[in-house]
C-alpha cells in the first residue's frame, strides 16, 4: 500500500531564502508525482507534475525533482517571498492505479 | 476557460435536508473527481468519473450520490448527512484519468 510523507510538517523562514520541501513514498512503482499549494480554507493550485519517466520539472522560481528508485521528490523554491506562505501538498499516482495519494502537506510561512 | 468552479462556496444543511453541490468545467476535460477534506488533512477521494461513467467509489455512504449529466458538469447530492460530514469538499477535473489534475475552490459544508 503506497504512503506518501512529508517532512517537515511545518516551516518558517525569512523572506529571501531559498528552501527545500520533502516528499517521500513507500511503493516506487509509480505513474506520476503532483506538487500542490493550498492556501487556508481555498482550493488546490497545481504547481508541476512530473511524469515517472522524468527527473526534473521547472516552472519559475519553482523546481521539482523525482528520484523513484529511492522513493523521493523534493520541491525546491528559491528565493522565498511572503506570498509563498501556504500549504505545499505532493501526490502521487500508481502505476496501474487511479488513486492519488497524498501527503499530510508542508506549512510554509515565510517572514518579511 | 481554464478553471473548475464550484457552488455553493458555502452551505449550512440540517441532517434531514436533501441538497447538491455543483462543479462544472469548460475546459474539455474527461475525468472529473470529488474529494472529501477534513480540517488540517490532505484530500480524500470520494468518486471519480470518466467520460461520464462513475470509474471510481472510494465505499463511500450512499448518503452520497454523484451524478455527471455532461462532460462539463459534475453534482453532488447529499441526504441525511451527520455533522461528521462537515468538511470542505473540492472538485477536480484532468483530461483524462491519471493526467494532471486542476481542483476547484471548493464548498464548505456544514452539517447541523
Amino acid at each position: 500500500k503506497q504512503e506518501v510523507t512529508q517532512i517537515p510538517a511545518a516551516l518558517s523562514v525569512p523572506e529571501g531564502e531559498n528552501l527545500v520541501l520533502n516528499c517521500s513514498f513507500t511503493d516506487s512503482a509509480i505513474y506520476n508525482l503532483q506538487w500542490f499549494r493550498q492556501d487556508p480554507g481555498k482550493g488546490l493550485t497545481s504547481l508541476l507534475l512530473i511524469q515517472s519517466s522524468q527527473r526534473e520539472q521547472t516552472s519559475g522560481r519553482l523546481n521539482a525533482s523525482l528520484d523513484k528508485s529511492s522513493g523521493r521528490s523534493t520541491l525546491y523554491i528559491a528565493a522565498s517571498q511572503p506570498g509563498d506562505s501556504a500549504t505545499y501538498l505532493c501526490a502521487v499516482l500508481n502505476t496501474g492505479g487511479f488513486k492519488t495519494i497524498f501527503g499530510a502537506g508542508t506549512r510554509l510561512f515565510v517572514k518579511a | 476557460d481554464t478553471e473548475v468552479t464550484q457552488t455553493p462556496k458555502h452551505l449550512v444543511m440540517g441532517m434531514t435536508n436533501k441538497k447538491s453541490l455543483k462543479c462544472e468545467q469548460h475546459m474539455g476535460h474527461r475525468a472529473m473527481y470529488w474529494y472529501k477534506q477534513k480540517a488540517k488533512k490532505p484530500p480524500e477521494l470520494m468518486f471519480v468519473y470518466s467520460y461520464e461513467k462513475l470509474s471510481i467509489n472510494e465505499s463511500v455512504p450512499s448518503r452520497f450520490s454523484p451524478e455527471c449529466p455532461n462532460s462539463s458538469l459534475l453534482n453532488l447530492h447529499l441526504h441525511a448527512l451527520q455533522p461528521e460530514d462537515s468538511a470542505l469538499y473540492l472538485c477536480a477535473s484532468s483530461p483524462i484519468l491519471r493526467d494532471e489534475q486542476f481542483f476547484g475552490p471548493g464548498t464548505r459544508l456544514t452539517v447541523l
